[in-house]
């Protein structure tokens, strides 16, 4: 079984800052996945970064990265250069290395971006 | 454009009825899931799919059933043993041992 920890509900920052959005897991696996998926106001969830778990490289995605730390089990999101579309529920979610038995997902963290 | 498709949008439920969420995709996808969002939380799985005419159940599966007959469809039924069936259903789908899951819009049910 899996856990994933988001502890900020709500974070707020003016357009072209930088943010960071934190998030912790746990789980038994040794090969697993890790995401961070944006959900805006029309509800569709996108896919804005992945990490597989045996890559120690931190994925980027354009002004997306993330800060891996496998032994503290963490898996922040940063933004750069913050857009006003970026305002949404951001989730991270954690599967296990097979693939196919579904995300486990904290409970998010809506960011507002402030013109 | 391939994609998943969710109907319908807005689903309405009578107590003590049983209703169907549609799910359907065309992007050749092995794997199929159901979860369901609260307000104020994250998705939580309700059954999951790897293959046709296999599925298992996920951490909320209790009130709910699937059928997957075919590979393109994974329909949801909330049975009346659901007691609380209000909240937002999002279908997705992957390739069987990959990753990303990608997502429908989702249907809203309410109860009457």
């Amino acid at each position: 079984a899996q856990t994933v920890t988001q502890s900020q509900p709500e974070m707020s920052v003016q357009e072209a800052e930088t943010v960071t959005l934190s998030c912790t897991y746990d789980t038994s696996e040794s090969n697993y996945y890790l995401f961070w998926y944006k959900q805006p106001p029309s509800r569709q969830m996108i896919l804005v970064i992945r990490q597989e778990a045996y890559k120690q490289q931190n994925a980027t995605e354009n002004r997306f990265s993330v800060n891996f730390q496998k032994a503290a089990k963490s898996f922040s999101l940063k933004i750069s250069d913050s857009q006003l579309g970026d305002t949404a529920m951001y989730f991270c979610a954690a599967n296990s290395g097979g693939g196919a038995d579904g995300l486990t997902f904290g409970k998010g963290t809506h960011l507002i971006i402030q013109p | 454009d391939g994609g998943i498709t969710q109907s319908p949008k807005y689903l309405f439920r009578k107590e003590g009825q049983n209703v169907t969420l549609s799910c359907e995709q065309n992007l050749n996808h092995d794997a199929m899931y159901w979860y369901r969002q609260d307000p104020g939380q994250g998705l939580r799985l309700i059954y999951y799919s790897q293959i046709v005419n296999d599925f298992q159940k996920g951490d909320i599966a209790e009130g709910y059933s699937v059928s997957r007959e075919k590979k393109e469809s994974f329909p949801l039924t909330v049975t009346s043993a659901q007691k609380n069936p209000t909240a937002f259903y999002l279908c997705a789908s992957s390739f069987r041992g990959q990753q990303p899951q990608h997502f429908g819009d989702g249907t809203r049910l309410s109860i009457l």
